[in-house]
């Protein structure tokens, strides 16, 4: 059964520095894998995807990476800001008959002090 | 873009009431998703549908219906409302060719 986990639970760093959120999962045929952003009272908003026969997807101060063999992904995020703020799910995708299934992380909730 | 659109935002019932929640996606996707996120539970599927026509159980069923009523749209039910289904539900749709998924921004459900 796939299990996806995030480290840290929760992370406070100051105005511009330079981030990293790990995600790691049990089962290492993924379709892909997939890195949300949520604020407080509202929806997932997709941030990066990376399918898996890629190692990374970049999207301007996000650049998220896939190594599937050790079943880890992390999401880097550069010069930190107070907008960034929220909470950051991962979710591993698994093909096959019926459709995707997918399984999300617990997240990582950032506050980044101005 | 609509994207994945959501009713209503907000709603409160008595236990015991029953209510649908709508959702219509305008991206052509075959496969639809409900999902329930509560406090330290993270998201949990209760059903989805993987085309139209079809419809199949996730991970807590019990206490919902569904209906995919068309490509676009795809409903739950609650038939009898329970304070353990106060919640917020989202709906989604995934990108079949990328496996991409869309959400709709939630519906707050509170049962008293």
């Amino acid at each position: 059964k796939q299990e996806v986990t995030q480290i840290p639970a929760a992370l406070s760093v100051p105005e511009g520095e330079n981030l990293v959120l790990n995600c790691s999962f049990t089962d290492s045929a993924i379709y892909n894998l997939q890195w949300f952003r949520q604020d407080p009272g509202k929806g997932l908003t997709s941030l990066l995807l990376i399918q898996s026969s890629q190692r990374e997807q970049t999207s301007g101060r996000l650049n998220a990476s896939l190594d599937k063999s050790s079943g880890r992904s992390t999401l880097y995020i550069a010069a930190s800001q107070p907008g960034d703020s929220a909470t950051y799910l991962c979710a591993v995708n698994q093909g096959g008959t019926g459709g995707f299934k997918t399984i999300f992380g617990a997240g990582t909730r950032l506050f980044v002090k101005a | 873009n609509a994207g994945v659109t959501q009713t209503p935002k907000f709603q409160v019932l008595k236990t015991g009431q029953s209510m649908t929640l709508q959702c219509a996606q305008d991206m052509n996707h075959n496969s639809m998703y409900w999902y329930r996120q509560d406090p330290g539970m993270g998201l949990r599927l209760i059903y989805y549908s993987a085309s139209e026509g079809t419809t199949d159980k996730g991970e807590v069923p019990n206490g919902y219906n569904v209906s995919r009523l068309n490509k676009r749209e795809f409903s739950l039910r609650l038939e009898s409302a329970a304070p353990s289904q106060t919640s917020v539900y989202f709906c989604a749709s995934i990108r079949g060719r990328t496996g991409e998924l869309f959400f709709g921004e939630g519906s707050r459900l509170t049962v008293l």
